[in-house]
């Protein structure tokens, strides 16, 4: 159980253009789902968090306005990269947690690779 | 501020144990987490400590002091897919996982 689908899993698209990445919890209803980039040989840094319906909470020094996010549902969430950059490139993971699913254990995606040129 | 600590990279034998340490600090604490990461992909749950003491798991267990801001991970009986990083997190007293670096782990065999 407990299982985070992302689509697409590798997206290449040139700079300038916006790029949407899904997320969906298969089999539970997420009540917190998070965003995070991880740049090669780096540990994992949180973008945002989201609950359903409401807005995300953006961390520090990451635009909102550049990462929309929008958590429309309980099992799905979206991350839309606009005018995307080659800096953007990176690989986004994300997470969702359930209050029953023990102590806020995060349940990871596959992750996206994304590559700007 | 918060901070976790690991080593960035360690080598151990096929079939050995290694201890993986890990240090915290953190606004309050909720428990800390051990990850498993292979190399383009993401992040496994391995284990949850909240209280002292030692938890097995299979090959894995996971060690906590929480007077000490201090945890290990072991791995016996090693084997070359344990290859991989080993992400440290600590639950803040907001609930928010604070991230470690990573401790990439090299299998010789």
């Amino acid at each position: 159980g407990a299982v985070v689908s992302q689509h697409p899993s590798r997206v290449i698209c040139k700079s300038g253009t916006s790029v949407k990445i899904e997320c969906r919890s298969l089999d539970f209803q997420a009540t917190t789902m998070f965003w995070y980039r991880q740049f090669p040989k780096q540990s994992l840094m949180l973008m945002a968090t989201s609950n359903e319906g409401s807005k995300a909470t953006y961390e520090q020094g990451v635009e909102k306005d550049k990462f929309l996010i929008n958590h429309a549902s309980l099992t799905l969430s979206t991350l839309t990269v606009t005018s995307a950059h080659p800096e953007d490139s990176s690989f986004y993971i994300c997470s969702a947690t359930y209050a029953a699913g023990g102590p806020y254990e995060q349940y990871f995606g596959p992750g996206t690779r994304l590559t700007v040129t | 501020g918060q901070n976790i600590d690991q080593p960035t990279e360690m080598t151990a034998t096929e079939g050995a144990i290694v201890q993986i340490n890990c240090t915290y600090q953190t606004s309050g604490f909720n428990g800390l987490f051990w990850y498993q990461q292979h190399a383009g992909e993401a992040p496994t749950f391995l284990s949850y400590n909240v209280l002292d003491g030692l938890e097995e798991k299979g090959r894995f267990s996971s060690f906590l002091s929480r007077s000490k801001g201090y945890s290990y991970l072991l791995l016996k009986e090693l084997q070359m897919k344990d290859s991989a990083s080993y992400l440290c997190a600590a639950l803040d007293s907001n609930y928010q996982l604070i991230w470690g670096a990573g401790t990439k782990l090299i299998i010789k065999p």
